[in-house]
Parts: C-alpha cells; sequence; structure tokens
C-alpha cells in the first residue's frame, strides 16, 4: 500500500455541489498539506496542519476548507465547487522531527467541475 | 515572502545530452532547498536536497549545488536518458527546513532517442 493515499484518483463534479477529497497517510507524520497544481502554476499550498490541532490557510484558501480528522487523515472540501477549481490536487506529509527531508506525496486527485 | 524561479520549459534534449535547469530563490535565512520529480500520471518525488550552502545534493546522476552567493540550486545531469522525461520542480523550505516547502513553477524535460 501507498504510504499517502487519496481517494478519489479522478473525479467529475458538477458546478456548485459540495464535494470532499480525502487523504491518508501511514508514515506516522504529523504535519499534512493540500496543494493543487496548475499547468505553467507550479504546485500552490491550500491549507496545511502541523498537528490535529493546528489548521493553517496557505496561499490559496479562499474556496477551501480542511479537517484533520486524525493524525493520518486530512480532507479537503470544495463546498461549491467553480470550473476555476477544476485542477490537480495532492496531499503531502513530513516529519516535524526529522529537518529538511521534504515530504511525502501522494499521487493525486484530478478533480474536474463543470 | 519566499519565491523560488525556474527556467520555463518545455526543455527537449536528445538522449545522452547535457541537462541543466536552473533555479534561483529569493529566502530570508538559510532555507533548505530541493529538487521534486513528476513523471507522468504520478505525485512527486524527491530527487535530491541541500540544506545549506556549497552542500551538493545528488542522485540517479542528477546534481545540483546550493550557491547562495548567487542564491541559486541549478540542475544538471551529464547524459540524460529517455527515462528522465518527466517535470522537474525546485523548491525551498524556510530557515531549519521544518517549514511548508515553497515550489517553483516547473520545468518539462522530454527526452528523445
Amino acid at each position: 500500500d501507498a504510504d499517502v493515499t487519496q481517494t478519489p484518483r479522478n473525479r467529475i463534479t458538477k458546478t456548485g455541489k459540495r464535494i470532499m477529497l480525502e487523504c491518508s497517510q501511514t508514515k506516522g507524520h504529523d504535519r499534512m498539506y493540500w496543494y493543487r497544481q496548475d499547468p505553467g502554476l507550479g504546485l500552490r499550498l491550500i491549507y496545511y496542519s502541523f498537528d490535529v490541532k493546528d489548521i493553517n490557510k496557505g496561499e490559496i484558501s479562499d474556496g477551501y476548507s480542511v479537517s484533520r480528522q486524525a493524525q493520518a487523515k486530512f480532507s479537503l472540501s470544495l463546498e461549491s465547487a467553480i470550473p476555476n477549481q477544476t485542477a490537480l490536487y495532492f496531499c503531502a506529509t513530513s516529519d516535524s522531527g526529522s529537518g529538511a527531508v521534504g515530504y511525502t506525496f501522494g499521487s493525486g486527485t484530478r478533480l474536474t467541475v463543470v | 515572502g519566499d519565491s523560488v524561479t525556474q527556467m520555463e520549459g518545455p526543455v527537449t534534449l536528445s538522449e545522452e545530452a547535457f541537462l541543466t535547469i536552473n533555479c534561483t530563490y529569493t529566502a530570508t535565512g538559510y532555507p533548505s532547498l530541493f529538487w521534486y520529480v513528476q513523471y507522468p500520471g504520478e505525485g512527486l518525488q524527491l530527487l535530491l536536497k541541500a540544506t545549506k550552502a556549497d552542500d551538493k545534493g545528488s542522485n540517479k546522476g542528477f546534481e545540483a549545488t546550493y550557491r547562495k552567493e548567487t542564491t541559486s540550486f541549478h540542475l544538471e545531469k551529464g547524459s540524460v536518458q529517455v527515462s528522465d522525461s518527466a517535470v522537474y520542480f525546485c523548491a525551498l523550505s524556510a530557515s531549519g527546513g521544518s517549514e511548508k516547502l515553497v515550489f517553483g513553477k516547473g520545468t518539462k524535460l522530454t527526452v528523445n532517442p
């Protein structure tokens, strides 16, 4: 099994619908992140969580919300999806105790809003 | 705020050619620097990293040296292969390396046989 699992892998939804993207990890990492990837824009941080009781906005949090249900689970919600939220979404984890070793990424969720 | 600038792609090379992908950064203090690679249809994987000035990160034939004087972390490989075709991202983490990553926009590399 993958260390960081994202579900679903692909999703098509209609404008105005609520949708949740889920992320779970078996790394035992305390920190989790949600990024979106758009062509030509790289990865932009949506939300991040340094532990279960700590949630922080990233650079593009408008229109999104998150929930850290447990150390291993971090979900991203679009309350009312709009077409410009069509993107590839990545969850990532890191360990605060291991210094600059970088992140572990999930395989991504491709979301299309029509 | 912190930022990363990488050369725009796409980059197309023939097999066994030399690769350079430029990356410069703006940050306060002493960030840690990373190169990530994204193969088609996959998530990002850490390729190499450097945590202090003059450190050289290396992996799979790729190298990058942390140059504080030029705020650069250019990625190089002496002889690329078709299997190196991917998107490459330069990234930084603020001082201490435990902060969130800031990514460049990515450079798509295509290597032709």
